[in-house]
C-alpha cells in the first residue's frame, strides 16, 4: 500500500541546535516533495519545495534534502528558535501527468525549548 | 493582502442538517482545493477545481459537492451532515494545477456534527 510518514512523537530540541525532521514513503514515485508549516488553529503554510533530481534544497536556515533510493526527506532548521516550534508536514507531488496532487503526512510538532 | 479566506470559522451542525462553506481567494490563482484534516492524519484532498468551470473528485468526496462560483470563490456543500464529517476543513489555491505548484492555505472552517 502507499503510504507517507512522518514522526508522530513530537521533537524537542533546546534552543540553537539543529532539528532534523523525516519524512519516508512508500510506493509511490514523486516528482516533487514540498514542506510545509502549521501552525495551531492556522492553515499550513509552504516553505520549500524540492525535486526528484535534486539532492538538496536551502533556504535560509532550512534545508531539505531527498533521497529517492531511500525514499526519504529530511527538513533540517538550524540554529533553531523558540519560534519555529510548530507542525511540520510534508507532502509529495506524484507523477500523476495531471493536477496538482499533493499526498499529505500527518505531520511532525516540534517543540523548541529557550 | 488577504490571500485565502474561509467562512466561517467554526460551525456546529445536527446531523441531517445542511451547510455550504465558504472560500474566497484574491491571488488571482486558477486551481483551487478542499481537504479535510483529522487527527493524527494527513490532509486528505476532498475535491479540487483545476480552473474555473471545472470541478473534480479527490481522494475522499462521498458526502460532498463543490461549486467554483468564479474564479475567486470556491464553495464547499455537505448536503446531510454526518458525524464521521466532523473534521477541520481547509480550502487551498495554487497559481496552476500543475505539478508541484505551492498551495495557499485558508486557516480553516472547525466543524463539529452532533
Amino acid at each position: 500500500s502507499q503510504k507517507i510518514e512522518q514522526n508522530s512523537e513530537a521533537l524537542n530540541i533546546q534552543e540553537g541546535k539543529t532539528a532534523t525532521l523525516t519524512c519516508n514513503y512508500t510506493n509511490y514515485s514523486p516528482a516533487y516533495l514540498q514542506w510545509y508549516r502549521q501552525d495551531p488553529g492556522r492553515g499550513p503554510v509552504f516553505l520549500l519545495l524540492i525535486r526528484e533530481n535534486e539532492k538538496e534544497k536551502r533556504k535560509e536556515r532550512l534545508k531539505v534534502t531527498f533521497d529517492t533510493t531511500l525514499k526519504q526527506s529530511l527538513f533540517h532548521i538550524t540554529a533553531s528558535q523558540p519560534a519555529d516550534s510548530a507542525t511540520y508536514l510534508c507532502a509529495l507531488v506524484p507523477f500523476s501527468g495531471g493536477y496538482n496532487k499533493l499526498i499529505f503526512g500527518a505531520g511532525t510538532r516540534l517543540a523548541v525549548h529557550p | 493582502n488577504a490571500g485565502v479566506t474561509q467562512t466561517p470559522k467554526f460551525q456546529v451542525l445536527k446531523t441531517g442538517q445542511s451547510m455550504t462553506l465558504q472560500c474566497a481567494q484574491d491571488m488571482n490563482h486558477n486551481s483551487m482545493y478542499w481537504y479535510r484534516q483529522d487527527p493524527g492524519m494527513g490532509l486528505r484532498l476532498i475535491y479540487y477545481s483545476a480552473s474555473e468551470g471545472t470541478t473534480d473528485k479527490g481522494e475522499v468526496p462521498n458526502g460532498y459537492n463543490v461549486s467554483r462560483l468564479n474564479k475567486r470563490e470556491f464553495s464547499l456543500r455537505l448536503e446531510s451532515a454526518a458525524p464521521s464529517q466532523t473534521s477541520v476543513y481547509f480550502c487551498a489555491s495554487s497559481e496552476f494545477t500543475r505539478e508541484g505548484q505551492p498551495q495557499h492555505f485558508g486557516d480553516g472552517t472547525r466543524l463539529s456534527i452532533l
